[in-house]
């Protein structure tokens, strides 16, 4: 079982250059979301999306930008890269709480990726 | 807005010492509440849930947490230690149909 799939797992950039992370999800989840984990700040909603072809904002969503053009994928890029985005990005998907027999809103998170901006 | 307080940033115990990881939210309506572990260098993994019904909610590996709605409180507990509960632990709250938020969370580190 796949569950959740982020690629790149490890990547350095440079200040000013531009990348995107990929997350797969293959439990047909309607909700998928993008975190950074920062020591001591725990985890923070950068965007999220409640389905395919919509995403919404979330805590830090700034120099940040995604797409949900298919329902099992959901990227994360980063247009001009900042030292402030180092950090270690997770991925996470979920059905809508309470649409589904077990559907408590439990998140499923991939293994993160861990991006170094110099 | 919700959010999550977990008071404890680090805690450090000895093997087979009892463990409680307090966890306290702000919100007025009805929520789900989780605890994640993350293991070293490992993702964000389920311990247990609170949905409804009985407060007390048993996990895995011996976890345990209970709601006390008149407290906001979902604490973590565990009779008994290992090392390998070396982990950091996240209390979130997630109101229905809308965003998980997350506490800062707790770095546990056991001594052998």
């Amino acid at each position: 079982n796949a569950g959740v799939t982020q690629t790149p797992k490890f990547r350095v950039l440079k200040t000013g250059q531009s990348m995107t992370l990929l997350c797969a999800q293959d439990m047909n989840h309607e909700y998928m979301y993008w975190y950074r984990q920062d020591p001591g700040m725990g985890l923070r909603l950068i965007h999220y999306s409640v389905g395919e072809g919509t995403t919404a904002k979330g805590e830090v969503p700034d120099g940040y930008n995604v797409s949900r053009l298919k329902k099992q994928n959901f990227l994360l890029g980063l247009e001009s890269a900042a030292p402030s985005q180092t950090s270690v990005y997770f991925c996470a998907s979920s059905y809508l709480a309470g649409k589904l027999a077990g559907g408590t809103g439990e998140l499923f998170f991939g293994e993160g990726s861990r991006l170094t901006v110099l | 807005a919700q959010s999550v307080s977990q008071h404890n940033h680090h805690v450090i115990l000895s093997e087979a010492a009892s463990l409680e990881l307090g966890c306290n939210y702000s919100y007025g309506g009805t929520v789900n509440l989780f605890w994640y572990v993350q293991y070293p260098g490992q993702h964000l993994q389920l311990l247990l849930k609170y949905f409804s019904g009985d407060p007390l909610v048993k996990g895995i590996k011996g976890f345990e947490a209970e709601f006390i709605k008149s407290k906001f409180s979902f604490n973590l507990r565990k009779p008994s230690v290992q090392w390998s509960d070396t982990a950091e632990y996240f209390c979130a709250l997630r109101p229905r149909n809308e965003k998980l938020t997350f506490g800062t969370g707790t770095r546990l580190t056991i001594i052998p």
